[in-house]
């Protein structure tokens, strides 16, 4: 099992409409969430943080976080086309010996007009 | 402006010669860090550096070579004995263990 997963897409959503990143992980004593947005050929630039369970809202993106079902997911309302990218999805864990940030491989999104 | 910066944004070299990859922040942050991206991976850690003259090996060190002389720089060196060297190869920082790290532009490092 890897230990920050991500369903690798591309997810295709329409213009305006809602789109739903997932993302699970291994580590239950897991703290801290991170969302990062990556286009093609960039670096990743960081959305949002969430470290309490529930919901964090900044502008059109909502952080989902359910350390229980050691999930943590991505909402974006109005999707625009500009939000075509990959979001990485990072986990801060104890592993290999140490803390360290992990993260997922990814989901490419596309939204259409 | 505050920020990471990253030289070269391309890099070429032939098979057998070591190169040094540039990374200077000039956040404040005491942490800074190595990864390497390949297609369709995540990002693998290479080295971090919490504080100045120190640093430690990340998941895949074998090959990499780094320093921590001062604050804002923390190079990293591929060498010959990294079998797979061609990669995008990103530098972070973070104000703090835990927190959110910031990404510098990235070096594409291609070995022919």
């Amino acid at each position: 099992q890897k230990e920050v997963e991500q369903n690798s897409g591309p997810l295709s959503v329409p213009e305006g409409a809602i789109a739903s990143l997932n993302c699970t992980y291994s580590d239950r004593g897991s703290q801290s969430f991170f969302w990062y947005r990556q286009y093609s050929g960039k670096s990743p630039e960081l959305i949002m943080f969430i470290y309490s369970n529930g919901d964090k809202e900044d502008g059109r993106f909502t952080a989902q976080l359910n350390k229980a079902s050691q999930y943590v997911s991505l909402l974006i309302r109005d999707s625009q086309p500009s939000d075509s990218a990959t979001y990485l999805c990072a986990v801060f864990m104890f592993s290999g010996g140490y803390n360290k940030l992990i993260f997922g491989a990814g989901t490419r999104l596309a939204v259409h007009p | 402006d505050g920020g990471i910066t990253q030289s070269p944004k391309y890099l070429f070299r032939k098979e057998g010669q070591n190169v040094t990859l540039s990374c200077e922040q000039n956040l404040n942050h005491d942490a800074m860090y190595w990864y390497r991206q390949d297609p369709g991976q995540g990002l693998r850690l290479i080295y971090y550096s919490q504080i100045v003259n120190d640093f430690q090996k990340g998941d895949i060190a074998e090959g990499y070579s780094v320093s921590r002389e001062k604050k804002e720089s923390f190079p990293l060196t591929v060498t010959s004995a990294q079998k797979n060297p061609t990669a995008f190869y990103l530098c972070a920082s973070t104000p703090g263990q835990g927190s959110e790290q910031y990404f510098g532009p990235g070096t594409r490092l291609t070995v022919t």
